[in-house]
């Protein structure tokens, strides 16, 4: 089982919509939670990061965090073509230097 | 501030060949890391740093070695350069131990044939 799974998609949604994207965790001790933009040939840009259970929003972007479901969310509202780019779970491990595991992404593709 | 600069952003090696990546920050962190990313399978560490004088192997480390410099700089090299390292490298650094959140460098583009 691999330490973070994500969707890969391809998810299209139409702009303006709201874009859901899902990642789950195997390690219930992680305590620290990353969603990484990565637009395409380029390097992953930290959009969000949540540590405790519940909702965190930022402009337009909302993280979700469900430790005892072992599930972490991110939602784009009134999304744009601007957001079309692959999107990375990272989840912390326990060892190493807060060392991160990652997602193999899920690519977002919103439609004008 | 630059924040994580790399050089070089392309480069194309023949079998055997050896050659190092340079990473530097400039954000004063104390931690530095090399990730590789292929198609499909995400992101993938080879080496960190916890802090200056300090390194360790992450998943992937064969093949590979690294210099932590100074706190600025983290080196990767490649010392016989193989087609299964073709890649993209990464290299990020965080503030320490206690912060997760790692911020990228623009990476390389590397070719082995």
């Amino acid at each position: 089982q691999k330490e973070v799974e994500q969707n890969s998609g391809p998810l299209s949604v139409p702009e303006g919509a709201i874009a859901s994207l899902n990642c789950t965790y195997s390690d219930r001790g992680s305590q620290s939670f990353f969603w990484y933009r990565q637009y395409s040939g380029k390097s992953p840009e930290l959009i969000m990061f949540i540590y405790s259970n519940g909702d965190k929003e930022d402009g337009r972007f909302t993280a979700q965090l469900n430790k005892a479901s072992q599930y972490v969310s991110l939602l784009i509202r009134d999304s744009q073509p601007s957001d079309s780019a692959t999107y990375l779970c990272a989840v912390n491990a326990l060892t190493g230097a807060n060392n991160l595991f990652f997602g193999t992404g899920t690519r977002l593709t919103v439609i004008p | 501030n630059a924040g994580v600069t790399q050089t070089p952003k392309f480069q194309v090696l023949k079998t055997g060949q050896s050659m190092t990546l340079q990473c530097a920050q400039d954000m004063n962190h104390n931690s530095m890391y090399w990730y590789r990313q292929d198609p499909g399978m995400g992101l993938r560490l080879i080496y960190y740093s916890a802090s200056e004088g300090t390194t360790d192997k992450g998943e992937v480390p064969n093949g590979y070695n690294v210099s932590r410099l100074n706190k600025r700089e983290f080196s990767l090299r490649l010392e016989s350069a193989a087609p299964s390292q073709t890649s993209v490298y990464f290299c990020a650094s965080s503030l320490g131990t206690a912060s997760g959140e790692q911020y990228f460098g623009p990476g390389t583009r590397l070719t082995v044939t």
